[in-house]
Parts: C-alpha cells; structure tokens; sequence
C-alpha cells in the first residue's frame, strides 16, 4: 500500500531557528512529491519535485528530494511567527497518471516570538 | 497559477439534509479532484472530476453518497449527501496544472448538526 510519513509530527521553536521537516514515502510509481503549507483551510503551494539533488529555494524555504532513499526535507531559515502552520507533504505516486496524491499526517510547526 | 474559488466557504447544516459545493477556476483545466479533510486528519481524496463523464471515486467514496458534476473544463460541484455528523469536514477541490503542480481552493467547511 503506498503511503507518506512525515516527521516530527509536531515541532516546537523559536524565532530565528532553523528547522527541518522530514517526509518519506513508499509508492508504486513516483512521479512528484508536493510540500504544501496550510494555516487555516486552504493548503498553499510551496514546491514540487521530480529530480534527485536539485534543491528548490524559495526564499527562507528550500527543499530537496533524495529517490534513492525515498525521502524529501523542507528546511525553513530564520524563522518567523508567520511560518507558524501545518506542513503537508504529498507523493503523487499514481499509476496511469490519475494524479491522485498522498498525503502524509503533516508537521504542525509552532514559531514562538 | 489559476486562480480557483469555492462557495460557500462554510455551511453548518442539518443531518438528513445535502449540501453542493461549487468549485471555479479561472482558466481551463484538464483534471479537478475533489478532497476532505476530516477534523486533526490530513486530506483524502474523494474523487477526480472528468468533464463529461463520471467521476471517478476512490475506495470508501460511493457515488450516491458524494455525486459530482462536471459540466466543462472550468467548473465542478460536489454534492454531500444525507449528511451526518461524520460528515464535518473541510472539503476542498484542486487543480492539476500543465506543470504537474497541483493548486488548491480555500476550501468549504462544513458542519453537520
């Protein structure tokens, strides 16, 4: 069965830290993994990727992907309260290219001033 | 990206009764899915939207219970059916791009009494 861990489940710091947020997967049939920040109902798009080793940078956000041994890290710099939300990550994995995506639990990450 | 509205954006409701849930973008697009995601849970999704033709609906998701239209390439609804308290959900629908990169609506959020 495919499936997205992500970890920790729940992060606690505090301005200006540096943390890094963990997802691996287990999938059929890897396509893309998707890193998504929801604070209230809506997930936001922060990065996608395909490739091995590429970093993807986004201001105070970088992430990467390692398919040799199924995981992703999302890294945020220096962080603020505004960053204070629940990171998703997400596998579309699907075979026939349905685009269907797994989700993991998510991290909930709390910033305190 | 396209820009994706969804009303309402919440709704409390009475059980026994059906809500529908509009979902437009601004641009066309190939695939629409339709996800819940149920209180301290991550998403799931329910089905793909297919312009004109039935939604495809994955395990645990029936038709009657969740009917779906899709008219043209733009709009889709999702109806919640006989609605219960399990029923209390955020429900949002989501874009799949050109890119791959999947995009999501602000959301419904439903409550059933």
């Amino acid at each position: 069965e495919d499936k997205v861990v992500q970890s920790p489940l729940s992060l606690v710091v505090h301005e200006g830290d540096t943390v890094t947020l963990n997802c691996s997967y287990e999938v059929t049939n890897f396509r893309s993994l998707l890193w998504y920040k929801q604070e209230k109902k809506a997930p936001t798009f922060l990065f996608m990727l395909t490739s091995s080793g590429i970093e993807k940078k986004s201001g105070r956000l970088s992430s990467i992907l390692d398919k040799k041994e199924l995981f992703s890290i999302l890294n945020i710099t220096a962080t603020q309260t505004g960053d204070s939300a629940i990171y998703l990550c997400a596998v579309d994995g699907s075979s026939g290219n349905t685009g269907k995506l797994i989700f993991g639990q998510g991290t909930t990450l709390q910033v305190k001033p | 990206s396209a820009v994706i509205s969804q009303k309402p954006s919440r709704d409390i409701c009475q059980r026994g009764t059906s809500l529908t849930i509009q979902c437009q973008v601004d641009s066309q697009v190939t695939m629409m899915f339709w996800y819940r995601q149920q209180p301290g849970q991550s998403l799931t999704l329910i089905a793909t939207a297919n312009q004109g033709s039935e939604a495809t609906y994955e395990s645990g998701f029936v038709i009657d219970k969740f009917p779906i239209s899709r008219p043209n390439l733009t709009f889709s609804t999702l109806t919640v059916s006989n609605m219960s308290p399990e029923d209390s959900s955020i429900y949002l629908c989501s874009i799949r791009q050109a890119s791959y990169e999947q995009y999501f609506g602000p959301g419904t959020r439903l409550t059933v009494t």
